[in-house]
């Protein structure tokens, strides 16, 4: 069955760094764009980046332009975010996303919560 | 990159139907046959109700429908059933590959 499983969650002080990652099994990774979507706490969901099956396109919300960085290691089977320069606004869950059976959002991962606090 | 915008909070009876809206732009709803519709109960993970505007994925009830017009999209679930309550988000394709939310409306059924 398809699973994706996020890691990499945790408090971290402003200005600081965290990669997080999202392993995934259950369906050919490599064919399959990503996404990360976001979920600050008692809030609603925010879109925040996509990756092309290939890795070649990279597209971000504007908040994290500059800051996070999207990829992926389809021999591994793992999606990243690296999150650079980190701001109290972007505590949040994070979910990774993929489109396998839809043009939408059709499974999720669990989530990872992170945290920026000093 | 706004922001979809929903009602903060909709309730109904068991048994009545309720419709949810979510307001866009010509940027986003008006332009794709993408909206799509989350359900997400708390502490989980969001779950697709409806997607490409009405198409429902395999295993939700068709007690949830969804429909559009110009840049409004609703989705309407019919026959509330208690296990119904639950947050409920819309999202869109904004165009140059990227995609937004809406704000998320409550459904509380009374």
């Amino acid at each position: 069955q398809v699973q994706l499983v996020e890691s990499g969650g945790g408090v971290v002080q402003p200005g600081r760094s965290l990669r997080l990652s999202c392993a995934v099994s259950g369906f050919t990774f490599r064919t399959y764009a990503m996404h990360w979507v976001r979920q600050a706490p008692g809030k609603g969901l925010e879109w925040v980046a996509l990756i092309s099956n290939d890795g070649n396109y990279k597209y971000y919300v504007d908040s994290v332009k500059g800051r996070f960085t999207i990829s992926r290691d389809n021999s591994k089977n793992t999606l990243f975010l690296q999150m650079n320069s980190l701001r109290a606004e972007d505590t949040a869950v994070y979910y990774c996303a993929t489109t396998l059976v839809t043009p939408n959002f059709d499974y999720w991962g669990q989530g990872t919560l992170v945290t920026v606090s000093s | 990159q706004s922001a979809l915008t929903q009602p903060a909070s909709v309730s109904g009876s068991p048994g009545q139907s309720i419709t949810i809206s979510c307001t866009g732009t010509s940027s986003d709803v008006g332009s794709y046959n993408l909206v799509s519709w989350y359900q997400q109960h708390p502490g989980k993970a969001p779950k697709l109700m409806i997607y490409e505007d009405k198409k429902r994925p395999s295993g939700v009830s068709n007690r949830f429908s969804g429909s559009k017009s110009g840049n409004t999209a609703s989705l309407t679930i019919s026959g509330l059933q208690a296990e119904d309550e639950a947050d409920y988000y819309c999202c869109s394709y904004a165009s140059s590959s990227t995609w937004v939310f809406g704000g998320g409306t409550k459904l509380t059924v009374l």
